[in-house]
């Protein structure tokens, strides 16, 4: 069984600093996997997708790697900004012909200005 | 364009009532999720149908039942609701196929007392 491990549950860093959440994963027969955003009492935002033959993907101060032999991810994030603060969820695509998405906990951030 | 719909937006039911959640998305997506999130749970996933009239558990499917009732609409049905049922459940939805990404709507706040 797929198993996602967010590390730290929570980070709080002050406005401009550079952070990477952490994304583990047990099983390595992964499609992809996706980083969203969620703020309080909203849904999920998909900030990225990286499928399993890529090694990154960039948008715009977020840069998010995957090294699936070691069944890892991270999540960089460039001159954070206040408006950062959220909740940031992992999840892995596997099972065949039903793409399900299996998630971490999350990573709740907080940039102080 | 809406893409993922929810209703209703919160609710509250006493133990052993029944009640349907519905959702609808308007981007023409093959596969549709329903979730729940419970505190230091996560995202889970219940049901999800691949493609419209097929539908298969997930890994929490106990107590709910899905329609597809068209490439549009995916309903999630109480039957007879247990406090346990409390959460906050969200549908998703995407193309057919591991590349894509899924698109989540708002959600719907449960309660049962």
């Amino acid at each position: 069984k797929q198993e996602v491990t967010q590390i730290p549950a929570a980070l709080s860093v002050p406005e401009g600093e550079n952070l990477v959440l952490n994304c583990s994963f047990t099983d390595s027969a992964i499609y992809n996997l996706q980083w969203f955003r969620q703020d309080p009492g909203k849904g999920l935002t998909s900030l990225l997708l990286i499928q399993s033959s890529q090694r990154e993907q960039t948008s715009g101060r977020l840069n998010a790697s995957l090294d699936k032999s070691s069944g890892r991810s991270t999540l960089y994030i460039a001159a954070s900004q206040p408006g950062d603060s959220a909740t940031y969820l992992c999840a892995v695509c596997s099972g065949a012909g039903s793409y399900q998405l299996t998630f971490g906990k999350g990573t709740k951030l907080s940039v102080i200005p | 364009n809406a893409g993922v719909t929810q209703t209703p937006k919160f609710q509250v039911l006493k133990t052993g009532q029944s009640m349907t959640l519905q959702c609808a998305q308007d981007m023409n997506h093959n596969s549709m999720y329903w979730y729940r999130q419970d505190p230091g749970m996560g995202l889970r996933l219940i049901y999800y149908s691949a493609s419209e009239g097929t539908t298969d558990k997930g890994e929490v499917p106990n107590g709910y039942n899905v329609s597809r009732l068209n490439k549009r609409e995916f309903s999630l049905r109480l039957e007879s609701a247990a406090p346990s049922q409390t959460s906050v459940y969200f549908c998703a939805s995407s193309p057919q196929g591991a590349i894509y990404e899924q698109y989540f709507g708002p959600g719907t706040r449960l309660t049962v007392t």
